[in-house]
């Protein structure tokens, strides 16, 4: 399958500085990208939906100002967890798609968010 | 929410088919049912999809009921290392909406 790629796996941050996530397809064009998180235990809760070039559209519940994703390009979308706090603490996790209606997404392996 | 139902939880014997069943009964006629594990603490794999006709690759086998109101996905062979949580998907809006998935232990 494709190769979507996600960078750092795991970072530790300081209360009230801002992370930077980046999720890269490899080998394909991602003109869609979706990010997730995920609590201990729990499924993925899908966070927002960006397309190359446009605003992300984000779920209901979700901070647009506190969780920034640009997609600036066909092959990398990046998420910015701002001001983080303890509660930020999370496994998120960026998939990606090409073009067409039935397309399957491939997901990045995850980034270990832990806010200190 | 998802559009899909899952047991919570299933063992099987390594060695043996592990069978998963999923309900989707309110699937629209051009939905796609995606298959997806999760092994612990790594971004979903992709299995599978299908449409109306049973699909296969070298991962799994994917069944779909002829009224597209449940499906079941086959692992042939189970390996230890097939143990993850496994999400049967329905697309909602081109989005990809996690259920709680079913956990599959595959035991020696």
């Amino acid at each position: 399958g494709a190769v979507v790629s996600q960078h750092p796996s795991r970072v530790i941050c300081k209360s009230g500085t801002s992370v930077k996530i980046e999720c890269r397809s490899l080998d394909f064009q991602a003109t869609t990208m979706f990010w997730y998180r995920q609590f201990p235990k729990k499924s993925l809760m899908l966070m927002a939906t960006s397309n190359e070039g446009s605003k992300a559209t984000y779920e209901q519940g979700v901070e647009k100002d506190k969780f920034l994703i640009n997609h600036a390009s066909l092959t990398l979308s990046t998420l910015t967890v701002t001001s983080a706090h303890p509660e930020d603490s999370s496994f998120y996790i960026c998939s990606a798609r090409d073009w067409g209606w039935n397309t399957e997404a491939f997901f990045g392996q995850g980034t270990r968010l832990t806010v200190v | 929410d998802a559009k899909t139902t899952q047991p919570t939880s299933m063992d099987c014997a390594e060695g043996r088919a592990a069978n998963l069943p999923c309900n989707h009964s309110t699937i629209s006629g051009n939905e796609y049912v995606y298959w997806y594990r999760q092994i612990h603490s790594q971004g979903p794999q992709y299995i599978i999809h299908g449409l109306k006709n049973n699909e296969t690759n070298e991962m799994a086998s994917l069944i779909i009921t002829e009224d597209r109101k449940s499906s079941t996905l086959i692992l042939p062979h189970a390996t230890l290392r097939d143990t993850a949580v496994y999400y049967c998907i329905v697309r909602v809006r081109g989005k990809l909406i996690f259920g709680q998935g079913t956990e599959l232990s595959v035991k020696p």
